[in-house]
């Protein structure tokens, strides 16, 4: 099984500022590898695709880059609502499809 | 509006059973490929199983094959999962998930259904 992990765990920022989220794989996932917003006590939605891809209706601020074992999510100019948990999630092994367990960016 | 609508948690005692439906209004079933994914309180998400779109090839996380099975009514657009055998380590929120494409990028989300396995 691939292991996804997330770092830091939790980050404290300012709104305004811009923050970098990073997610490495155990192995390489190549470029099979999503991001995930989750504000608590809802589901996760899909930010970034393909590493790079932004989902539908995901604002310009999102962005990711990366490949084979390590990537990163950037959130240019953060807004209130994006303080959330992020995780990162590889599609490209089964067994199975792993997600990392999560960034907290809480407010400075 | 197209949405997934997860039913069927609840509290159940270790070793009993339960059975999860995931329904897509919205949705032509043959035409997607839904997956389960769970998430533990205070945990990262984990994949659970998936019926992929022939109606008959399942594949399941280690922590639940066995345990767990996946079916499809195409003629009621719905998923179920059949849990036995249940664990304390079980409990989590249960989500049915679209993938985006062939990919298993999970763009649409259900609301979740809450399962605590508790004595």
């Amino acid at each position: 099984e691939i292991v996804m992990t997330q770092s830091p765990a939790t980050l404290s920022v300012s709104p305004g500022e811009r923050v970098t989220l990073a997610c490495r794989a155990s192995q390489s996932v190549g470029r099979n590898l999503a991001w995930y917003q989750q504000i608590p006590g809802q589901a996760p939605s899909l930010l970034i695709y393909g590493a790079s891809s932004r989902a539908t209706g995901i604002p310009a601020r999102f962005s990711g880059s990366g490949s084979g074992t390590e990537f990163t999510l950037t959130i240019n100019s953060l807004q209130s609502e994006d303080f959330a948990i992020y995780f990162c999630q590889q599609y490209n092994n089964w067994p199975p499809y792993s997600f990392g367990q999560g960034t907290k960016l809480e407010i400075k | 509006e197209v949405q997934l609508v997860e039913s069927g948690g609840g509290l159940v005692q270790p070793g009993g059973s339960l059975r999860l439906s995931c329904s897509a209004p919205g949705f032509t079933f043959n035409d997607i490929t839904i997956h389960w994914v769970r998430q533990a309180p205070g945990k990262g998400p984990e994949y659970v199983a998936v019926l992929r779109n022939d109606g008959h090839t399942a594949l399941y996380a280690d922590s639940v094959r066995g345990r767990f099975s996946i079916s499809r009514d195409n003629s009621k657009n719905t998923l179920s999962l059949q849990m036995r055998s249940l664990r304390p380590e079980d409990t989590a929120v249960y989500y049915c998930v679209k993938a985006r494409g062939n990919s298993a990028a999970f763009d649409l989300w259900g609301q979740g259904t809450g399962v605590i396995v508790s004595s």
